[in-house]
């Protein structure tokens, strides 16, 4: 069984950067597929923000381009995300998923973790 | 903001059927695959509906979807409690070349 699981600071400061990890168990990153991220601000809906293929080509939201770099580390088995220059917009709980990239969907989810900016 | 737009939400008492639409345009739902999640607060979404149509294994039959031309509907037979959830819609959008998902349909067991 595929499992994620986000980890990373609940707290990030305004202009500062936020930076979360996944950690894949039950499947090798190395083997394939797409790994992404999204997140859901506080009342709000689902937002795409990134995804990274195995080979660590990456494919981003142009929403949040400028500020996004996904990684990923497959003898650690787990992928990164990293914002910078948040602001308050960017409270959210962010989540973890395999991705199958373009219209295909996200198969497997983490149980997500909230990140708050704030000073 | 989202460019899929669903019902903010729907209502049924238990055993009755329910159905959620999604209305998109030709950048996205016409053109490409439509996936559908089911989402509990505090947990995973689940993924339900791949490929306009198709039910992962271990999702129960009760859960079916359709699409046609810009729209697409999730339909939900034999309502049970347990099925109360945040519903979302997915796909591709062309013109945006982003993975986008609807607003969101709380479904509400009566």
């Amino acid at each position: 069984q595929v499992q994620l699981q986000e980890s990373g600071p609940g707290l990030v400061k305004p202009s500062e950067t936020l930076s979360l990890i996944c950690a894949v168990s039950g499947y090798s990153i190395n083997s394939g597929y797409y790994w992404g991220w999204i997140r859901q601000p506080p009342g709000k809906g689902l937002e795409w923000i990134g995804t990274i293929y195995h080979n660590g080509n990456t494919y981003y939201n142009p929403s949040l381009k400028s500020r996004v770099t996904l990684s990923v580390d497959t003898s650690k088995n787990h992928f990164s995300l990293k914002l910078n220059s948040v602001t308050a917009a960017d409270t959210a709980v962010y989540y973890c998923a395999r991705d199958h990239y373009g219209a295909y969907p996200f198969d497997y989810w983490g149980q997500g973790t909230l990140v708050t900016v704030s000073s | 903001q989202s460019v899929l737009t669903q019902p903010p939400s729907v209502s049924a008492a238990p055993g009755q059927k329910v159905t959620i639409s999604c209305s998109g345009s030709s950048s996205n739902i016409e053109y490409n695959y439509v996936s559908w999640y089911q989402h509990l607060p505090g947990t995973a979404p689940k993924l339900l509906i791949y490929e306009n149509n198709k039910r992962p294994s271990g999702i129960p039959d009760r859960f079916s979807a359709s699409k046609s031309g810009t729209s697409a509907t999730l339909g939900i037979t034999g309502l049970q409690t347990g099925d109360e959830a945040d519903y979302y819609c997915g796909t591709w959008d062309s013109s945006l070349s982003a993975k986008v998902f609807g607003t969101g349909t709380k479904v509400n067991v009566l």
